[in-house]
C-alpha cells in the first residue's frame, strides 16, 4: 500500500531533550516536506526537500533540522525542544513539485514538550 | 511572498443544505490553488486543484471551486452537503515556478460541521 509513515504518533518529552520524528514514503517520491499544524494557524511549512541531499527552509524552520540521505526517508530533528514546539506535525511527499502532483500526508505526530 | 486567508474558521450547516467555504489569496506571481480536506485523526487529502484552463474545477464527491483572478479568490462550494462531509478544509497556494517552487502555503482552515 502506497503511504507516508510517521513515527511515533504521540510523543511527550521534556525541554532540551533531543528527539527525532521519522518519516518514510514508499512511492519513490522526489519531494518531501514537514509541516506543523496549530489551532487557528493552519499548516505551516518547516522544511522541504526536492531530492536527495537537497533541502530548503520553509516558513518556520527555527529550532528544527532535517536530512535527506535517502530518497524514502526525511527525518525531522529537534536538537533542543522547547514548549513552543508543542504541536501536531505532518510529513508529506509528492511525485514531483507540489504544483504538478498532489501531496500525500502521513497521519501526524502529536508532540508535547513540557 | 504569498499568503492565504480563509474567511471563516467554522461553518455549521444542516444536511442537504448548500455550503460555501471562502478563500482569498495574495501572491506576486501566477499561482496554483488547492483545496485539501482533513478528516478527524487523519492527514490531509487533496480535494481539487486549479493549475490553468477552466476557472471552475470539480472534485469527484460533488465539491467545486472557482478561480477568480480579479478578486483573488478560490471559494469552495457544494450544492448539497452530507454528514460525511464534516471535516476541516484547507485552501493552499503554490508558486508558479521560480526559485520557491517547493513552497506550498496553507490557510488557517475551516471546520465544516454538517448537522442532521
Amino acid at each position: 500500500e502506497a503511504q507516508v509513515t510517521q513515527n511515533p504518533r504521540y510523543l511527550i518529552t521534556v525541554t532540551g531533550k533531543k528527539l527525532t520524528v521519522t518519516c518514510s514514503q514508499n512511492m519513490n517520491h522526489e519531494y518531501m516536506s514537514w509541516y506543523r499544524q496549530d489551532p487557528g494557524l493552519g499548516l505551516r511549512q518547516i522544511y522541504y526537500s526536492m531530492n536527495v541531499e537537497v533541502t530548503d527552509k520553509g516558513d518556520v524552520p527555527e529550532g528544527y533540522k532535517v536530512s535527506r540521505k535517502e530518497k524514502r526517508n526525511f527525518p525531522l530533528i529537534l536538537e533542543s525542544p522547547s514548549p513552543n514546539q508543542t504541536s501536531l506535525y505532518f510529513c508529506a511527499s509528492s511525485l514531483e513539485t507540489v504544483n504538478n502532483s498532489p501531496l500525500h500526508f502521513g497521519n501526524g505526530t502529536r508532540l508535547t514538550v513540557t | 511572498a504569498q499568503s492565504v486567508t480563509q474567511l471563516d474558521s467554522q461553518v455549521p450547516v444542516f444536511e442537504e443544505a448548500p455550503v460555501e467555504l471562502r478563500c482569498n489569496y495574495s501572491s506576486s506571481v501566477s499561482v496554483y490553488l488547492f483545496w485539501y480536506v482533513q478528516y478527524p485523526n487523519q492527514g490531509l487529502q487533496l480535494l481539487l486543484k486549479y493549475l490553468s484552463g477552466s476557472t471552475l474545477v470539480e472534485s469527484i464527491n460533488g465539491f467545486e471551486a472557482e478561480f477568480n483572478k480579479s478578486q483573488t479568490s478560490f471559494h469552495l462550494r457544494k450544492p448539497s452537503v452530507h454528514i460525511s462531509d464534516t471535516a476541516e478544509y484547507f485552501c493552499a497556494v503554490g508558486p508558479d515556478g521560480g526559485t520557491s517552487y517547493g513552497k506550498l502555503t496553507f490557510g488557517q482552515g475551516t471546520i465544516l460541521t454538517v448537522h442532521p
